[in-house]
């Protein structure tokens, strides 16, 4: 089973570029979300979905923005990168309220 | 607002040493509590919950309770072995009926490694 799978895994961009990463999941999951990882500060939530077509601010959107216009596929945009978005990103899915997320394994972006 | 606080890592110790990695948190309410595993190169994945207090769960020989006098769920394990080298995520959710959305409070992640 594929679960969460991301795309790409590595990325490095010079500051003011754009890019999207892709996530996929095959789990037929209602609620989908991104998450940002830097040292010493655990994950923090960007955007999350709560089904095909919606969006919602989590704690850092500020220079993200999301789509979900599948409800298998969540995409988080930068529309113009700078230094301070260099992280580690995991996307995950999951059903509402239990607690267990599935996550994928990450893309590593870079921003120069 | 709702927070989770772990121990500060790197936690380093030898094979069938041990283990306890401190967690308390602070939320209005009575929230949900898990403990996430993410191994090197991997996404996290869940390794238990509990959802009441005084509830243990327990996954891999890891334990942990539940206590709301405390506000903490500490994680235990008997005796590590070098593969339960990892990160460790204590969280907590709030709310039942959809009103959380599923949205998860981590901690900051406790690092372990094990040495044989």
């Amino acid at each position: 089973n594929a679960g969460v799978t991301q795309t790409p895994k590595f990325r490095v961009l010079k500051t003011g570029q754009s890019m999207t990463l892709l996530c996929a999941q095959d789990m037929n999951h209602e609620y989908m979300y991104w998450y940002r990882q830097d040292p010493g500060m655990g994950l923090r939530l960007i955007h999350y979905s709560v089904g095909e077509g919606t969006t919602a601010k989590g704690e850092v959107p500020d220079g993200y923005n999301v789509s979900r216009l599948k409800k298998q596929n969540f995409l988080l945009g930068l529309e113009s990168a700078a230094p301070s978005q260099t992280s580690v990103y995991f996307c995950a899915s999951g059903t509402p309220n239990t607690g267990e997320l599935f996550f994928g394994e990450g893309s590593r972006l870079t921003v120069l | 607002g709702n927070s989770v606080t772990q121990m500060e890592g790197p936690v380093t110790l030898s094979e069938e040493a041990f283990l306890t990695i401190n967690c308390t948190y602070t939320a209005t309410g009575y929230p949900s509590l898990f403990w996430y595993v993410q191994y090197p190169g991997e996404g996290l994945q869940l390794l238990l919950k509990a959802t009441k207090a005084d509830d243990k769960g327990s996954n891999k020989g890891f334990e942990a309770t539940y206590r709301k006098e405390t506000t903490s769920f500490h994680l235990e394990k008997g005796s590590v072995q070098v593969s339960d080298s990892a990160v460790y995520f204590c969280a907590l959710i709030l709310g039942s009926g959809g009103t959380s959305y599923g949205k998860l409070t981590f901690g900051q992640g406790t690092i372990l490694t094990v040495h044989p």
